[in-house]
């Protein structure tokens, strides 16, 4: 258990519809990481939030958001889904600028 | 888009054996970092290297840092079955960049015993 929770494991949804992904941070750590891995895409950031505040933004779809609660939990959500949404999403958190991100065991969505 | 290229994309060794990748990048960065993927799982931290680092040594995991080159390499030494796994680097551009990672495509590791 890396300290960093993300619910669902898995989730399998149709075309169209919206999902939220949550991520619970390792305990600390006040930054939130999400990024998308697709075997096209590879690794692919999308978005940071640090303590409540979106931090960074990377190659995330209008379709997307995120947000960070002040219990430092964060959601992304995924609406309008597409077969190429189908993805791992997985968040990760660090404490700072000096440590390795801490990642979740991540969220397999199949959009079908 | 990603920093980081690596090389080589797969790699297949004996048990026992040393296993060496590459990862290039483009801009500057603050520091370069090395994670582990198994099969469908999380990443998993190995190695952090610094910009003013040239090497640094975990175990039986060496990465060297060459600035001037924008190249890092990973070594792997003795190899065991359970190394085999997807090895990634990922580049830190700094708190300007708000810390994020930008990760390579990664290299596959398999060790046969």
């Amino acid at each position: 258990d890396s300290g960093v929770t993300q619910t669902p494991k898995h989730l399998i949804t149709a075309t169209g519809q919206r999902v939220t992904l949550r991520c619970s941070p390792r305990s600390g750590d006040l930054s939130v990481y999400w990024y998308q891995q697709s075997l096209d895409q590879g690794l692919q950031f999308l978005i940071q939030y640090y303590n409540g505040e979106e931090r960074a933004k990377g190659n995330i779809l209008e379709r997307f958001s995120a947000q960070q609660f002040p219990d430092l939990h964060s959601e992304l959500n995924l609406s309008s889904l597409e077969l190429g949404d189908s993805a791992l999403y997985f968040c990760a958190s660090s404490v700072g600028q000096f440590g390795g991100y801490t990642f979740g065991s991540g969220t397999r969505l199949t959009v079908v | 888009s990603q920093q980081g290229e690596e090389d080589p994309q797969a790699l297949s060794i004996q048990e026992g054996e040393n296993a060496t990748m590459n990862c290039s990048y483009k801009t500057s960065i603050n520091n370069l970092q090395w994670y582990r993927q198994n099969s469908g799982r999380g990443l998993v931290h190995l190695i952090l290297i610094r910009s003013n680092e040239r090497e640094k040594h975990s175990g039986r995991l060496r990465v060297t840092l060459d600035t001037s080159k924008k190249s890092s390499s990973l070594l792997i030494t003795a190899s065991r079955a359970a190394d085999t796994a997807s090895y990634f680097c990922a580049t830190d551009g700094g708190k300007a960049a708000g810390n994020k990672l930008t990760f390579g495509g990664g290299t596959r590791v398999l060790v046969k015993p």
